[in-house]
């Protein structure tokens, strides 16, 4: 069936490097996605990958897909206080749903100074 | 890109009442979306927004309690009816923007925070 998956919480000093980790079940996705939910906000739309690459790299965002292993990371260089989110996952469906995506249940962020 | 926003932008109802959610995008888009998230919860796809024609509900989700409109290509309405409080959670209106590389991409509104008492 169709299931995202991240780990609910991570927390990075100023400075360091964070990585944000989804698994995927769905090999038909033809676009991943991430977004970014800060509090009382809605989806900012950061980046996303097209199933055919395995890296993407926007400005300090870095995307790496391992297809074989279902498995999409975000990596934020130089992580700032304003970085503090929640980062959503997400995999466009295959061809019977034309524009669902199906989200991971989310990956807090905490920046500590 | 589109610039989509959300009328209105947080609520407070009492149960058994109905609250339509505005989605008003400044361009024309072809695919509307109206998601539920739930507290400290992901996203779930309600339903696609078609136009001219009844929307597309995914399994879990009907017409009756969430009537859906999209009467042209830069509007759609949700409505909840007949709201418990377990209908509380932020509403999100997507889109997906053709004119953008990667056309599948959906972009999201602000949201509606509805809180049901």
């Amino acid at each position: 069936g169709e299931d995202v998956e991240q780990s609910l919480f991570l927390s990075v000093r100023e400075g360091d490097s964070s990585v944000i980790n989804c698994t995927y079940t769905d090999s038909s996705s033809t676009y991943l996605y991430w977004y970014k939910q800060e509090p009382g906000a809605g989806l900012q739309l950061l980046t996303y990958i097209f199933s055919n690459m395995d890296m993407k790299q926007d400005q300090r965002l870095t995307v790496l897909l391992n297809k074989k292993d279902k498995h999409l990371s975000l990596r934020i260089a130089d992580t700032q206080t304003g970085d503090s989110a929640i980062y959503f996952c997400a995999e466009s469906h295959g061809s019977s749903n034309t524009g669902k995506l199906i989200f991971g249940q989310g990956t807090t962020l905490q920046v500590k100074p | 890109s589109a610039v989509i926003s959300q009328k209105p932008s947080r609520d407070i109802c009492q149960r058994g009442t109905s609250l339509t959610i505005q989605c008003q995008v400044d361009s024309q888009v072809t695919m509307m979306f109206w998601y539920r998230q739930q507290p400290g919860q992901s996203l779930t796809l309600i339903a696609t927004a078609n136009q001219g024609s009844e929307a597309t509900y995914e399994s879990g989700f009907v017409i009756d309690k969430f009537p859906i409109s999209r009467p042209n290509l830069t509007f759609s309405t949700l409505t909840v009816s007949n709201m418990s409080p377990e209908d509380s959670s932020i509403y999100l209106c997507s889109v997906e923007d053709p004119s953008r590389v990667g056309g599948e991409t959906q972009y999201f509104g602000p949201g509606t925070r509805l809180l049901v008492l």
